[in-house]
């Protein structure tokens, strides 16, 4: 079964970009992963699914200054002219094919400054 | 618009059982497979299990494997959870999703399950 692995925390400025990591473990590095983003009391939020190519598909209004990428078995989210509601955690997740079990990663909580 | 509204929940002695419901709508709710996700106070997103789009199998977390029985009326466009000998460590945040494509693309609004007597 895969396992995700993410930092626990993030911080930026108003307006810059940061880029947040998901690594996948050995033997998964060509799955894809979906990222979700959970505001502070909120459910959380689909934003995209991540290919290993690194090509992404965005959820339904996702803004523009959010975008993927990847390289070996990290998965990258990029979210530009960071804006004080960006504040959030923000999981990964994965599809294990062998056991057909979701996996989530433990989250990283990014704080705006 | 695609909308996953949760009811149930509260609170509930330890011992007892609990059944979730999630109401679809705006999409074919017979023609995607559903999932139910947990979160504890301060903690992160624990899978808990999946429904085919049929109803016809199930997969379920092996922590919860048991306990937890998954369940839809596609005439309804209802989703279930049971729960059943609820524990204390069960107390969280149950979210329904709408699983395309492999991935959670739709969530539910949440609702809290506390098992305390």
């Amino acid at each position: 079964q895969p396992v995700l692995t993410q930092s626990s925390s993030a911080s930026a400025s108003l307006g810059s970009s940061v880029k947040l990591t998901c690594t996948l473990s050995s033997g998964h590095r060509g799955h894809f992963i979906a990222w979700l983003r959970q505001q502070p009391g909120k459910a959380p939020r689909h934003l995209m699914k991540l290919e290993g190519s690194g090509n992404y598909k965005k959820g339904r209004g996702v803004p523009d200054r959010f975008s993927g990428s990847s390289s070996g078995a990290d998965r990258y989210l990029t979210i530009s002219n960071l804006q004080s509601d960006d504040e959030a955690d923000y999981y990964c997740e994965t599809w294990d094919v062998g056991s057909l079990h979701v996996v989530f990663g433990g989250g990283t909580k990014l704080t705006v400054l | 618009q695609v909308q996953l509204v949760q009811s149930g929940g509260g609170v509930v002695q330890p011992g007892n059982s609990l059944r979730l419901s999630c109401s679809a709508s705006g999409f074919t709710f017979a023609s995607l497979a559903h999932h139910w996700v947990r979160q504890s106070p301060g903690k992160g997103l624990e899978w808990l299990g999946l429904i085919a789009n049929d109803g016809s199998y199930q997969y379920y977390a092996d922590n919860v494997k048991g306990r937890f029985t998954i369940s839809r009326d596609n005439s309804m466009n209802m989703l279930y959870l049971q729960i059943h000998s609820l524990r204390p460590d069960d107390t969280a945040v149950y979210y329904c999703t709408r699983n395309s494509d492999y991935v959670n693309d739709y969530w539910g609004q949440g609702t809290l399950v506390t098992v305390s007597s």
